[in-house]
């Protein structure tokens, strides 16, 4: 199975919105509602963001918001904060009953 | 509180074997999966596979079926990765996360463990 396709970096300035996009196929993303987003920065552990396309666990901000179309997820951050500067992560669900992350995103807050 | 506790970074040579672990606390070990993550240096995370060490199911990517086993020892809550022939191309940090199932998504992670293999 192939990795999901990010965009490899994005940039935005404090109090902007982001999108960053994650595209899979109709055996992943488009087949299932179970992507998640995971947030990394530099040599920590992943931290979980989104679930199930669009559920956000206790304790992460309202300021991230995901959604989908068709094979496409995508993940939002509005009100750019400094702390938001990380690497992103999307990940599906696949029809062979494993998941897949996407290649990641480096978001630059300027 | 869940704590997921790797073991230590390992230095290794190719052709080499080696086990690293995972030692889960704070919640019943054997009703959530355990999964493992590698991430190359300065690349992506990267889904290997996950065990059920309530009565050892296992799932493994195809990227990683015949590479690597994954087992658990449910007496002493904790899940391995292990190789039996190191490769260059091993050498990564591997993350293990307990894993919810449905939805599917890793919540707590442990620390990491750094493999070098190395001549």
């Amino acid at each position: 199975q192939s990795a999901l396709t990010q965009p490899a970096s994005v940039s935005g300035s404090p109090g902007q919105s982001i999108t960053i996009s994650c595209t899979g196929t109709s055996s992943d993303v488009g087949g299932y509602n179970y992507v998640s987003w995971y947030q990394q920065h530099p040599g920590k552990a992943p931290k979980l963001m989104i679930y199930d396309v669009s559920n956000r666990p206790s304790g992460v901000s309202n300021r991230f918001s995901g959604s989908k179309s068709g094979n496409t997820a995508s993940l939002t951050i509005s009100g750019l904060q400094a702390e938001d500067e990380a690497d992103y992560y999307c990940i599906s669900y696949t029809s062979s009953s494993t998941q897949v992350f996407g290649g990641g995103t480096k978001l630059t807050v300027l | 509180e869940v704590q997921l506790v790797q073991s230590g970074a390992e230095v290794k040579k190719p052709g080499e074997s080696l086990k690293i672990s995972c030692k889960g606390s704070g919640y019943s070990f054997t009703s959530y999966w355990i999964g493992w993550v590698r991430q190359m240096p300065g690349k992506g995370l990267e889904w290997m596979g996950i065990i059920y060490p309530g009565d050892s199911d296992t799932r493994y990517s195809p990227s990683f079926q015949g590479q690597v086993t994954i087992s658990a020892d449910k007496s002493i809550s904790t899940a391995y990765l292990q190789w039996s022939s190191l490769k260059a191309s091993d050498t990564a940090m591997y993350y293990c996360a307990r894993y919810n199932w449905r939805p599917y998504y890793f919540d707590y992670w442990g620390q990491g463990t750094l493999v070098t293999v190395s001549s």
